[in-house]
């Protein structure tokens, strides 16, 4: 079945450690995004790639990298994981970029994430 | 400020009694406005795109409709199945192109059988 594939499902990371997040996609959408979900403040952009080779800032990409090399890959990388990262990533692609036209969003199912 | 809210937080109904979600936006110059679904442990699957004031779509139980203001999601004699989380997001025009897209809180539906 087409769409997004995330691993881990699940983490418990001890603070200070490095952590990959990774997403694929095989719907060959030319943009990709990380949101993070916490409870009472819905979802927010960490970073996005409108296509490969290129990458951009959201609202909170404070302590987050991510890299595109490829169309398929889009990894989210915690330099040094602190507690207020704990949350649920989600991994996100569309058709086009923003501004190009207006096609929705599709998720995977996630990276619940705690770090300790 | 772009903002979107939606409205109630949670809703609890029995089975086959109809209802709408809300969701108010105030943008500067909206490019489309989407509906997605949640359910538990899973990612947001997508349902609907309103691109105009008047607009109206519809899948099975749901319809949404859409004003200068506000959305809608219309659920017509629901089922416990459709008993999720649903989010109102908003594609908002930005004139180096890269538009924002602004999500709200959501309204976690229950559907009592």
């Amino acid at each position: 079945i087409a769409g997004i594939t995330q691993a881990p499902t699940s983490q418990i990371l001890a603070a200070g450690r490095r952590m990959t997040l990774r997403c694929t996609q095989d719907m060959r959408h030319n943009a990709m995004y990380w949101y993070r979900q916490d409870l009472g403040l819905g979802l927010r952009l960490i970073h996005y790639s409108n296509t490969a080779g290129t990458t951009g800032k959201g609202e909170v990409p404070d302590g987050y990298s991510v890299s595109r090399a490829n169309t398929d890959d889009f990894p989210l990388t915690l330099a040094s994981a602190v507690p207020s990262q704990t949350s649920v990533y989600f991994c996100a692609s569309s058709a086009f970029p923003r501004g190009m036209d207006n096609s929705p969003l599709h998720f995977g199912n996630g990276t619940r994430l705690t770090v300790t | 400020e772009d903002q979107v809210t939606q409205s109630p937080e949670a809703l609890r109904l029995q089975e086959g009694e109809s209802s709408s979600l809300n969701c108010s936006y105030t943008v500067s110059g909206l490019r489309g406005l989407f509906w997605y679904r949640q359910d538990p442990g899973k990612g947001p699957e997508f349902l609907f795109t309103l691109y105009s004031a008047g607009e109206e779509k519809e899948k099975e139980r749901l319809k949404a409709t859409l004003t200068k203001k506000e959305s809608f999601l219309h659920i017509t004699a629901p089922k416990p199945e459709d008993s999720a989380t649903y989010l109102c997001a908003v594609q908002a025009r930005r004139m180096n192109r890269d538009d924002k897209i602004i999500f709200g809180k959501g309204t976690r539906l229950h559907i009592l059988p």
